[in-house]
């Protein structure tokens, strides 16, 4: 089966940098995403990574070691804004489809 | 670009009544899903299509839960009858390619009483 970890809450610092880490277990890996959702809201993209290494994307960078089945979402600066749920979503083969599994989400406050 | 839209954003019914939900989604884009999400909880998949073809369904409680897509571009998702454990968000999403990034609509947020 399919396993996605990642913290329920996490509380950092306006300006200060945080980092969101997920483990998964799967088989047939195919691809991890990571999507911010603020309360009410859908979510929305913010990264995606296939191959080993650190993808990054002005405040927001994402790395992923396939070997540990280990990505992080590392925000810098933080904002007031960057108050959100952090979901980490992990692409796998199904059989003959692609199934794209969805973690619990990271719940981030940022505080003054 | 428009993005996905979704209808009604907020149903309040009864347990035991029917409910559907409507999708349209980003222009082009061929694959759809709808995705149950609980409060404090990640998307969990109900159904994906690739154009009208519903090519995976394996999640979806079939004895009350049905969707079509009948012209492989808007999708409606229906609940017959609604129970109460059925109160969630129902969120519609479409991707340009089986594999690409999802696009998400708001959500149609359902509650059973």
């Amino acid at each position: 089966g399919q396993n996605i970890d990642q913290p329920t809450e996490m509380t950092a610092t306006e300006g200060a940098i945080v980092q969101i880490n997920c483990t998964y277990q799967t088989s047939g890996f195919n691809g991890l995403f990571w999507y911010q959702q603020h309360a009410g809201e859908a979510p929305t993209f913010l990264s995606y990574n296939v191959l080993d290494g650190l993808e990054e994307k002005g405040r927001f960078s994402s790395f992923l070691s396939r070997s540990k089945g280990y990505s992080y979402l590392l925000l810098k600066e933080l904002q007031m804004k960057d108050s959100a749920s952090y979901l980490c979503a992990v692409r796998h083969y199904g059989g003959a489809t692609n199934k794209l599994i969805f973690g619990t989400g990271t719940l981030l406050a940022v505080q003054p | 670009e428009a993005g996905v839209v979704q209808s009604p954003r907020y149903k309040i019914i009864e347990k035991k009544q029917p409910v559907a939900f409507w999708c349209n989604p980003i222009s082009g884009h061929n694959t759809l899903y709808w995705y149950l999400q609980n409060l404090g909880q990640g998307p969990e998949l109900l159904i994906r299509y690739e154009n009208e073809e519903a090519v995976d369904d394996s999640q979806l409680p079939k004895d009350r839960f049905s969707a079509e897509r009948l012209k492989g571009v808007d999708s409606t998702l229906k609940i017959q009858p609604a129970e109460l454990g059925d109160s969630a968000v129902y969120l519609c999403a479409s991707s340009r390619t089986p594999t690409g990034e999802l696009f998400f609509g708001e959500g149609s947020r359902l509650t059973v009483l």
